[in-house]
């Protein structure tokens, strides 16, 4: 079963707007989460690193403001989008380490975000 | 942090047993090898992951050798239902410095 949740699975909003992701680890504590982003056809691309209790660092020519990253438990992240564009449609997927399971990487399901 | 090279696509037929190599030159003593499988819209699951040597589980096998450049993931016997994207990753499973890289993945295309 998933050990990675993402909600919610998909979401259009309007331009403007801004937009939250959650990202949980269901049964192990993550202290680091991952953001990514793919769009069509395309490889994922690392936007972030979530860091519990501090602030996320984020990867080059990712904007901070715009994506904002809160890591407020070691179960969830969360990921918003502020003053959302057609251009950030996207399908946005989250990771975390569970070290019970010798520190393997699991991915979310993903959350696709359109933007009208 | 370690980059992969793959092909970016490969062709099978149903039953067939499909190798897909990967390399990473520059991996770190701390490295481990990690594959995944991607469906279209949905995120990459787990597939196997090593250090050294060979991995098997229930669904692949994971050759690597003893330098470590360079990674091999064997599907056995797929069906049509593994036609999927699959991505060779590298990197230290050990907390904030656990950052995964991908690379451009390996489309693997199932025929009857």
């Amino acid at each position: 079963g998933a050990v990675v949740s993402q909600h919610p699975s998909w979401v259009i909003c309007k331009s403007g707007t801004s937009v939250k992701i959650e990202c949980r680890s269901l049964d192990f504590q993550a202290t680091t989460m991952f953001w990514y982003r793919q769009f069509p056809k395309q490889s994922l691309m690392l936007m972030a690193t979530s860091n519990e209790g501090s602030k996320a660092t984020y990867e080059q020519g990712v904007e901070k403001d715009k994506f904002l990253i809160n890591h407020a438990s070691l179960t969830l992240s969360t990921l918003t989008v502020t003053s959302a564009h057609p251009e950030d449609s996207s399908f946005y997927i989250c990771s975390a380490g569970d070290r019970g399971r010798g520190n393997t990487i699991y991915f979310g399901e993903g959350s696709w975000l359109t933007v009208v | 942090l370690a980059k992969t090279t793959q092909p970016i696509s490969m062709d099978s037929y149903e039953g067939q047993e499909v190798n897909i190599t990967c390399s990473h030159n520059n991996i770190a003593t701390n490295d481990y090898i990690t594959w995944y499988q991607q469906f279209p819209s949905q995120g990459p699951r787990f597939i196997i992951q090593g250090y050294k040597t060979k991995v098997t589980n229930e669904v692949a096998s994971l050759f690597i050798p003893a330098d470590r450049k360079s990674s091999t993931l064997s599907l056995p016997r797929v069906s049509l239902s593994d036609t999927a994207v699959y991505y060779c990753l590298v990197g230290f499973n050990g907390g904030a410095t656990n950052k995964l890289i991908f690379g451009t993945g390996t489309l693997l295309a199932v025929q009857p």
